[in-house]
């Protein structure tokens, strides 16, 4: 049973253009969770999904950021007109049932605009 | 609202030494506390998870912890540190409101084994 997968693994961006992260959840988990690590901070909340629902998400900004966990296919964050203050590293975890705490993380996707 | 505080963003220990990495935590309501391991290139893997139980915890790979609520202190410790356990560490309190649970990082404590 493989992991939580992520990909790509590095993205680079420039200003302005879109970055799509994908999280692939362990088989048999319904359950995402993304979170967003800025440099030198511990990891921030951003959105719960269940397959095709957003749950929670409080933790998105409320501008350029989007999630989605469709019925088929990985869950996919969206950040539009990317900015500087948008380089972090961003990591996804899935879970079989509502338990944040006892997630499955995959290795992060680390996101450079430059 | 919730917060934890990680004292030490960098500890140092020599193989076969203790190991021993601070976690304070401020919470309204009664918290579950966790330690999880982020390994280089790797996902976060989770330690162990205090749930108001018993107040020592015992983890994989030979830590434990000890939630002692009069301290606010969930401190993580091995009694022999062993050079596969040089990782980044972050402790987590983890509230649950309204059905709905919400997990509070560290900012996390970079742990060097010394040969």
């Amino acid at each position: 049973n493989a992991g939580v997968m992520q990909n790509p693994r590095h993205l680079v961006r420039r200003r302005g253009q879109e970055a799509r992260l994908r999280c692939s959840p362990m088989k048999g988990h319904s359950h995402v969770y993304w979170y967003r690590q800025l440099p030198e901070e511990g990891l921030k909340f951003m959105v719960y999904l269940q397959k095709e629902n957003i749950i929670d998400e409080s933790g998105m900004p409320k501008e350029r950021f989007s999630a989605e966990f469709p019925k088929e296919g990985p869950s996919i964050l969206r950040i539009q007109q990317v900015v500087r203050g948008d380089s972090a590293a961003y990591f996804c975890a899935s879970s079989p049932r509502r338990a944040g705490a006892e997630a499955f993380f995959g290795q992060g996707t680390r996101l450079t605009v430059v | 609202a919730q917060s934890v505080t990680q004292l030490d963003s960098h500890v140092s220990v020599s193989e076969g030494t203790p190991v021993l990495l601070r976690c304070n935590y401020s919470s309204s309501y009664s918290p579950s506390l966790f330690w999880y391991v982020q390994h280089p290139n790797k996902g976060l893997q989770l330690l162990l998870k205090y749930t108001s139980a018993a107040t020592l915890v015992k983890g994989i790979n030979g830590f434990e912890a000890e939630f002692k609520k009069s301290e606010t202190s969930f401190h993580l410790t091995k009694p022999s540190a062993h050079m596969s356990d040089a990782a980044e560490y972050f402790c987590v309190v983890s509230v649950t409101n309204f059905g709905n649970e919400k997990l509070t990082f560290g900012t996390g404590t970079r742990l060097t084994i010394i040969p």
